[in-house]
This record gives structure tokens, sequence and C-alpha cells, in this order.
């Protein structure tokens, strides 16, 4: 079945770097989302991505959709601590409404 | 729009006895997903159902669980009986068929089995 893999697992910077978290799939994606679940939350919808390549930004956010249509990355430049929290990826396939989701990579920012 | 409710918030329940999670989708949306959540398998698909008729529940852990949407606005989730391997935060979502298919989540409910 439909897999999702996304590293790293956990990541703790310092405020005002960079942070990246990829997501690669198994099989080919229809699309692409990415989530934001704040400790003791619930998952936020961030963005959707359809097209192969596509590049879209969200303030300090950039999130990549790649030409084969099965690795996405999310990008978060100069973070802050109210960045905090865990990002998950989440594909579904060409027929299916079924969003498989990526194990999360965990973000820890240190002021 | 309230968003997705789930019920209860929390539940503590000793090992052999009936749980029943419940969901109230955004009214308006045709598909509802139950995930649950733990730190060692992520975030699982249990079940989702399309106006009210569950698709695919072959991410249902086996004959204890069982999901049912009566209509277009309740949905429940019940384990009987419950283990204390079912502990973990259940999340309802759901979402309407268009363009964007994002998820809303509900608030989980989180369960403890002792």
């Amino acid at each position: 079945g439909q897999q999702v893999m996304q590293i790293p697992q956990y990541q703790h910077v310092q405020e005002g770097e960079d942070f990246t978290t990829y997501c690669n799939s198994s099989t080919t994606l229809s699309n692409i989302q990415w989530y934001k679940q704040r400790p003791g939350g619930h998952p936020v919808f961030l963005i959707q991505l359809v097209k192969s390549g596509e590049v879209k930004k969200q303030k300090r956010l950039t999130f990549q959709f790649g030409e084969a249509k099965k690795n996405s990355s999310l990008h978060i430049t100069a973070t802050q601590t109210t960045d905090v929290g865990t990002y998950f990826c989440a594909g579904s396939g060409k027929y299916g409404n079924k969003l498989v989701f990526g194990a999360g990579t965990i973000l820890r920012v240190k002021s | 729009d309230a968003g997705v409710i789930q019920s209860p918030r929390h539940e503590v329940t000793e090992m052999g006895q009936e749980v029943t999670l419940r969901c109230k989708p955004i009214s308006g949306h045709d598909y509802l997903f139950w995930y649950r959540q733990t730190m060692m398998r992520g975030l699982e698909l249990l079940i989702y159902f399309n106006n009210n008729v569950p698709i695919d529940d072959s991410g249902m852990p086996e004959d204890r669980f069982s999901a049912k949407m009566p209509n277009a606005s309740f949905s429940t989730l019940k384990i009987q009986p419950s283990e204390p391997r079912d502990s973990a935060v259940y999340f309802c979502a759901s979402r309407l068929v268009g363009g964007n298919e994002k998820l809303f989540f509900g608030s989980g409910t989180q369960l403890s089995v002792l």
C-alpha cells in the first residue's frame, strides 16, 4: 500500500535558524498536503500542492512538490518560537480519497 | 461554524469496557474520517465515509472496532471490548468535495484504557 516517509523525526533549532522537513512517497501522488499540529492540539491544514514542480510560499514557509510528484519539502526561514509543533505531510493517490500521513517532524525552537 | 466537534475530550476506562466516541462534522461536508494517533504509529486512518456510507474500513484494527454514520451530522466509533493497547488520541475529520481537499480536524478524544 501507499507509504509516506518523512524525515527528520525531530529537529531542535536556535531561534532564527532555518528548518526543513522532507517527505517521500513510495508511489506517485495526486496531491500532497501539509499540516501543523501544536503540542496538545490537532492537525491544522497549511497548504496543498497539486502540480509537478510546484512551489508555494506562505510568509516564511516555502513548500515544494517534486517533479515526479513523489516527494515534497517544507522550509521555514528564520524560525520563531511560534513555529514549534509537529509538521506532517500527507498524500493521496490517483484514485483515492485516503490521505496517508507521514510520521511527522517535531520542531523545537530555542529562544 | 463551530468546526468539527468531538466528544468526550477525555475518556478513561477499564479494560473490557465498551467505549463510544462521537463526532459531529462541519455542516455540508460530505466526507468524514476517523484517525488514531499514537507515538509509535503516528496518524493512522481507520475508516472514512462519503455521504454517510463507509467507503474504506481497511484501517480498522480488528473486529472490536466499529464505526457508524447514521446521518450527515453524526458519527460514532465504538470499541468493544477495549484493551490497553487502544489507548491513543482519536481524531475525527471532515471535508468537502471540491478543488481543495483539506481536512478539518476535531480536537480529538484522548482515550486511556487501564
